[in-house]
């Protein structure tokens, strides 16, 4: 059973610039979350994908975008980059059985550094 | 708004020492909570959850934790540190189960011989 997956394991971009980073859910997993972790801090829910769709946003501004396909692989988009963007990007899925949210597997993650 | 404060960026233990890890919680609602482990350049690996049902929790690796309402804490002990313990240990909140996870900033453990 291959785990979650992301790409690639480090990037680096200059301020302004637009970001995707993306995540291959492990196996028969229906939900993609995202979270960011600054240096030194615990990870931050930026938003949650259940079956293609936005289910759930955590406090991050409307520049950070998102997209599950059908394979329930994701992606995460940045745009218009801020220095303060810098941080690991960890990809986590799970299992969704009606309300029922099950456990979440992360990703090691993506490190971006902004210039 | 649900969050959570653990006490102390560091913990240093010998080998063989026990292991406490502090965790407060704040929640409006019965919260779920959770320890997850951080080793260099890998994800997160959940240590073990607490949602409804008998407050002592047991995890992986020897680790356990006891959820006390009345002190909204979660701390998370292991009787005799290992060398491989040393990592980033992080407690988390949840209203919805695993969904919508907040962290605390962690806790790094250091185990010395």
């Amino acid at each position: 059973e291959t785990g979650v997956t992301q790409s690639p394991t480090h990037l680096i971009k200059t301020r302004g610039q637009q970001v995707t980073l993306r995540c291959s859910s492990q196996s028969g997993h229906n939900t993609v979350s995202w979270y960011q972790q600054a240096l030194g801090q615990g990870p931050q829910f930026i938003f949650q994908y259940y079956r293609e769709e936005e289910n759930g946003r955590g406090n991050f501004p409307p520049r950070f975008s998102g997209l599950q396909f059908p394979n329930y692989s994701s992606e995460l988009n940045v745009n218009a980059l801020e220095l303060d963007d810098s941080a690991l990007y960890l990809c986590a899925s799970s299992t969704r059985q009606g309300a029922t949210y099950n456990e979440q597997f992360f990703g090691p993650g993506t490190r971006l550094t902004v210039l | 708004a649900q969050s959570v404060t653990q006490l102390g960026s560091h913990v240093s233990v010998s080998e063989g020492a026990l292991v406490l890890l502090r965790c407060n919680y704040s929640s409006s609602v019965p919260p779920y909570l959770f320890w997850y482990v951080q080793y260099p350049n890998q994800g997160l690996q959940l240590l073990l959850k607490y949602t409804t049902g008998a407050t002592l929790v047991k995890g992986i690796n020897g680790f356990e934790a006891e959820f006390k309402k009345s002190e909204t804490s979660f701390h998370l002990t292991k009787p005799s540190a290992h060398m491989s313990d040393a990592a980033e240990y992080f407690c988390a909140v949840s209203d919805q189960g695993f969904q919508k996870l907040v962290f605390g900033t962690g806790t790094r453990l250091l185990v010395s011989p």
